[in-house]
C-alpha cells in the first residue's frame, strides 16, 4: 500500500517570492507521482508528474518538482508565484501497474501581495 | 476532443435516500475513475472501471456501486445516504492502462446530505 504526507497543510506567501509545498510518500513498490492544483469549486489538473529518468520535472505555470528516492520525497517548487496561484495542491502516487491515485490531505497556497 | 463532464454540478439529498451521479468520459478514454473528497480532505478512490467491468476497489461499503456503458461513460449510485457521504465526488477518465497514462477529471458533482 503507498501513502502520502503533505505536512504543511497552509503555506502563505507573498507574490514574486518563492515557494516550495513538501511531499513524502511510503511505498514497498516502485511508484509514479503527481503533482494536481484545485481552484476553488473546480476538479484536479494536473501540474507534473514523475515516471522515470531524470529526477527534475518540470510541468506547467512554471512549477517543478524534484524526486528524491532516498528521502522518498517529490517536492514542489516555483522560483515566483502570482496571486492566480492561490489553490489547493495535491501531490498523489500510484504503483506501476494501477492506475488508483492515492492523494494526501492537500496543501492550500495563499498568496498575497 | 472534450473533456471529462459530471452531471449533476450539486444536488441535495436526505438522509436514507439513493443519488446517481454520472460521468462522461473523455473521447478514446476507457477507463473511469471514482473519487470522494470530504472538506478539507484529499480525494479518496472509490473505484475503477475498466472496459464496462469493475477492476479495482477502495475501503467503500457496498452500498457505493457503480457502472460503466460501453460508450465509457459511467455512474457512480449510492444507496441509503448518510450525513458523511456528503462530499464532491470526482470522476477521472483515462487512455488504455499503461505506464503513461494521465487521469483527466471532470468538475465534481457536490452532494450534500441532510
Amino acid at each position: 500500500a503507498q501513502s502520502v504526507t503533505q505536512l504543511d497543510s497552509q503555506v502563505p506567501v507573498f507574490e514574486e517570492a518563492p515557494v516550495e509545498l513538501r511531499c513524502n510518500y511510503s511505498s514497498s513498490v516502485s511508484v509514479y507521482l503527481f503533482w494536481y492544483v484545485q481552484y476553488p469549486n473546480q476538479g484536479l489538473q494536473l501540474l507534473l508528474k514523475y515516471l522515470s529518468g531524470s529526477t527534475l520535472v518540470k510541468g506547467i505555470n512554471g512549477f517543478e518538482a524534484e524526486f528524491n528516492k532516498s528521502q522518498t520525497s517529490f517536492h514542489l517548487r516555483k522560483p515566483s508565484v502570482h496571486i492566480s496561484d492561490t489553490a489547493e495542491y495535491f501531490c498523489a502516487v500510484r504503483n506501476t501497474g494501477f492506475q488508483k491515485l492515492v492523494f494526501g490531505t492537500g496543501t492550500r497556497l495563499l498568496v498575497s501581495p | 476532443e472534450t473533456g471529462v463532464t459530471q452531471s449533476p454540478t450539486h444536488l441535495i439529498k436526505t438522509r436514507g435516500q439513493q443519488v446517481t451521479l454520472r460521468c462522461s468520459s473523455q473521447s478514446g478514454h476507457n477507463t473511469v475513475s471514482w473519487y470522494q473528497q470530504a472538506l478539507g480532505q484529499g480525494p479518496q478512490f472509490i473505484f475503477q472501471y475498466y472496459r464496462e467491468e469493475e477492476n479495482g476497489r477502495g475501503n467503500f461499503p457496498p452500498r457505493f456501486s457503480g457502472l460503466q456503458f460501453p460508450n465509457y461513460s459511467s455512474e457512480l449510485n449510492v444507496n441509503a445516504l448518510e450525513l458523511d457521504d456528503s462530499a464532491l465526488y470526482l470522476c477521472a477518465s483515462s487512455a488504455p492502462q499503461g505506464a503513461d497514462t494521465e487521469a483527466f477529471f471532470g468538475q465534481g458533482t457536490r452532494l450534500t446530505v441532510v
